[in-house]
């Protein structure tokens, strides 16, 4: 069973609130994930990591922000929120090893609602 | 981005009853071809990492094949329980780092 954790796992909060998504793992993975998923939509990648102090933007474009100050532990934060970042946010981590190509271990996910 | 298309969206199976879907994929600069079982309200899982043109992977009733040269895979499910309900991911591996996720297919067993 995967050790990575997400919490809140619900969150309902009004315009213009920060906010922040916490992911945590145990497993000493390096790479680190945020993905965004709208109902009946797919998992598009926000944000990665590849390790400590290293952060990059995934394909879809978002106004939130990470960090990676410790291997296990993964954030995100929304400075401002608004309706339109309503969605649900999966956390992953992976190890690139051989044969695992990149697996990705998931989180149970925060679903997001701002009014 | 790469496109990844997954049929049907949605499919509605009796218990018992064997079924199979498919995910699309641009087969050019392929490295591998995941697929994840997502429970309703569960993290999706790894079911099968494909790599190689003509593999086929199995895990108790459920199986995969691979077509890397033209870009599909097919996922069966033999013998269909309600504990298979759920939504099937597929996802090829873009650059060897990243995942590219389609928009699932999502299975409903009835009883």
């Amino acid at each position: 069973e995967a050790d990575i954790y997400q919490t809140p796992r619900y969150l309902v909060i009004g315009t213009g609130k920060k906010i922040t998504l916490e992911c945590s793992q145990t497993m000493g993975h390096d790479k680190m994930y945020w993905y965004q998923q709208d109902p009946g939509m797919e998992l598009h990648l926000i944000h990665y990591s590849y390790g400590v102090n290293s952060t990059e933007k995934g394909d879809l474009s978002s106004e939130s922000t990470v960090s990676r100050i410790r291997t296990e532990h993964f954030p995100l934060t929304l400075e401002s929120a608004r309706p339109s970042h309503t969605s649900q946010y999966l956390c992953a981590s992976s190890e690139w090893g051989q044969g695992s190509y990149n697996e990705q271990f998931f989180g149970p996910g925060t679903r997001l609602t701002v009014l | 981005i790469l496109n990844v298309e997954q049929s049907p969206q949605s499919l509605h199976v009796q218990e018992g009853d064997s079924t199979n879907f498919t995910c699309s994929f641009p087969s050019s600069n392929f490295y591998a071809l995941h697929w994840y079982r997502w429970e309703t309200a569960k993290s999706p899982e790894a079911l099968f990492v494909m790599t190689l043109n003509g593999d086929e992977k199995k895990k108790g009733r459920i199986s995969a094949t691979l077509n890397t040269k033209e870009g599909y895979s097919y996922l069966y499910i033999k013998g269909s329980q309600p504990e298979d309900s759920a939504t099937y991911l597929c996802a090829p591996l873009q650059g060897a780092q990243k995942l590219v996720f389609g928009q699932g297919t999502r299975l409903t067993i009835n009883p």
